[in-house]
């Protein structure tokens, strides 16, 4: 069975400043999805940012990028030049390519608080 | 795109009532459809995942007759909390994809429904 690590339950950052945020998987299958998806105070899931095992190079959106090692299985978040509106609870989760229903599996989430 | 709607937002009922809870895909045709739980500062546990015109398949522990789901359309998923107690309170959060075999396409999700049992 796959599962999600995130091991900083929380974290904080310097506006303006840039952070990142661990995650590691476990799985034997090849081909897969990760995803970044950011739940602020509103408590809306917003994806922020997705990757496909079967390309190497990272994903970006805008200020935010991936440091995908899929030999190390390995999936951190870098976000750069913090804002206030980054504040919220981050989410890493991870999709098998071979499901037929699009199943997510989440890690337990980092809390980020961007201080001003 | 892909928006989700979530229906209602915040309910507060007395114990013993059920409650229905409406989530429905705005611009998309969404065959799959995923119920969750989450209690505060912690991830989201799936309930159940609702395929349209057949049968949800509920996660290990989480009581089929307890959670009605229902997915009579392409677009509109429904969760009944059916004789809801105080433990039943929580935050339910719906999400849709896109149809079976559109593989890799991430989840979009509702606004999620805040659920209080007097």
């Amino acid at each position: 069975a796959q599962t999600v690590t995130q091991s900083q339950p929380e974290m904080s950052v310097q506006e303006a400043e840039t952070v990142t945020l661990s995650c590691t998987y476990d799985t034997s299958e090849n081909n897969y999805y990760l995803f970044w998806y950011k739940q602020p105070p509103s408590r809306q899931m917003i994806l922020v940012i997705r990757q496909e095992a079967y390309k190497q190079q990272n994903a970006t959106e805008n200020r935010f990028s991936v440091n995908f090692q899929k030999a190390a299985k390995s999936f951190s978040l870098k976000i750069s030049d913090s804002q206030l509106g980054d504040t919220a609870m981050y989410f890493c989760a991870f999709m098998n390519y071979g499901g037929a229903t699009n199943k997510l599996i989440f890690g337990t989430g980092t809390l980020l608080a961007v201080q001003p | 795109g892909a928006v989700v709607s979530q229906h209602p937002s915040w309910v507060i009922c007395k114990s013993g009532t059920s409650v229905k809870i409406e989530c429905r895909s705005l611009d998309f045709q969404a065959t799959t459809m995923f119920w969750y739980r989450q209690f505060p500062k912690q991830s989201l546990m799936l309930m159940a995942t609702s395929n349209e015109g057949s049968k949800a398949t509920y996660e290990q522990g989480v009581e089929k007759d307890k959670f009605l789901i229902n997915h009579a359309s392409l677009t509109l998923s429904t969760l009944t909390v059916t004789s809801a107690h105080p433990e039943d309170s929580s935050f339910y959060i719906c999400s849709a994809t896109q149809p079976r075999g559109t593989v890799g396409q991430p989840q979009h999700f509702g606004d999620g429904t805040r659920l209080s049992i007097l």
